[in-house]
């Protein structure tokens, strides 16, 4: 898999937009890019996952550069409880049943 | 609501004891399961491949007969911590993925204390 690289922590305000950059100049051709994240003492939990198009959902939009070598993950309204680890994680395949591979991800602290 | 449950949700045992954990997916089938651990303020690194009727896969370093994986059935798969010691302490998280679904379901996780 190819391999990612966030910043370790970042602040944001309580309903700004959290933007979390994420770099992989590696990317292949048929690799995706997955954002999860993990709040404190809990399982993590899947955010959204692109290929080349920006995606959007009810939790966050991934915006994708055109040569796929970075990423941004918005958070549009930043809560309190979206206090968390986020993981930029890029895979092969979409569906697959394909482990995940995560790295140090970013700590994000939304402040009152 | 959660898809994959974990029992128990933490655990303190006596140096020497074993542990079971469970993982169950609980309203779709799984062939195959993930055991991750993760240590105190560290990312989560796979242990193993569980794959329903047929043996465990392990990541180098991780040893299979301390840490012994059963997926009896598609629903079940269970991580056994023999004979613990305090730096087994760790928090255990398991996974599936769900077919059609592009995404990994995880466990609450297993906070494991070894006195």
């Amino acid at each position: 898999d190819a391999k990612t690289t966030q910043p370790p922590s970042m602040d944001c305000a309580e309903g700004r937009a959290a933007n979390l950059p994420c770099n992989h100049s590696t990317i292949s051709g048929n690799e995706y890019v997955y954002w999860y994240r993990q709040i404190h003492s809990q399982g993590p939990q899947y955010i959204i996952h692109g290929l080349k198009n920006n995606e959007t959902n009810e939790m966050a939009s991934l915006i994708i550069t055109e040569d796929r070598k970075s990423s941004t993950l918005i958070l549009p309204h930043a809560t309190l409880r979206d206090t968390a680890v986020y993981y930029c994680i890029v895979r092969p395949d979409s569906g697959s049943a394909r482990q995940l591979t995560f790295g140090s991800g970013t700590q994000l602290t939304v402040l009152p | 609501g959660a898809v994959v449950s974990q029992h128990p949700s933490w655990v303190i045992c006596k140096s020497g004891t074993s542990v079971k954990i469970e993982c169950r997916s609980l309203d779709f089938q799984a062939t195959t399961m993930f055991w991750y651990r993760q240590f105190p303020k560290q990312s989560l690194m796979l242990m193993a491949t569980s794959n329903e009727g047929s043996k465990a896969t392990y990541e180098q370093g991780v040893e299979k007969d301390k840490f012994l994986i059963n997926h009896a059935s598609l629903t079940l798969s269970t991580l056994t911590v023999t004979s613990a010691h305090p730096e087994d302490s760790s928090f255990y998280i398991c996974s599936a993925p769900r077919r059609s679904y592009n995404e990994q379901f995880f466990g609450p996780g297993t906070r494991l204390t070894v006195l």
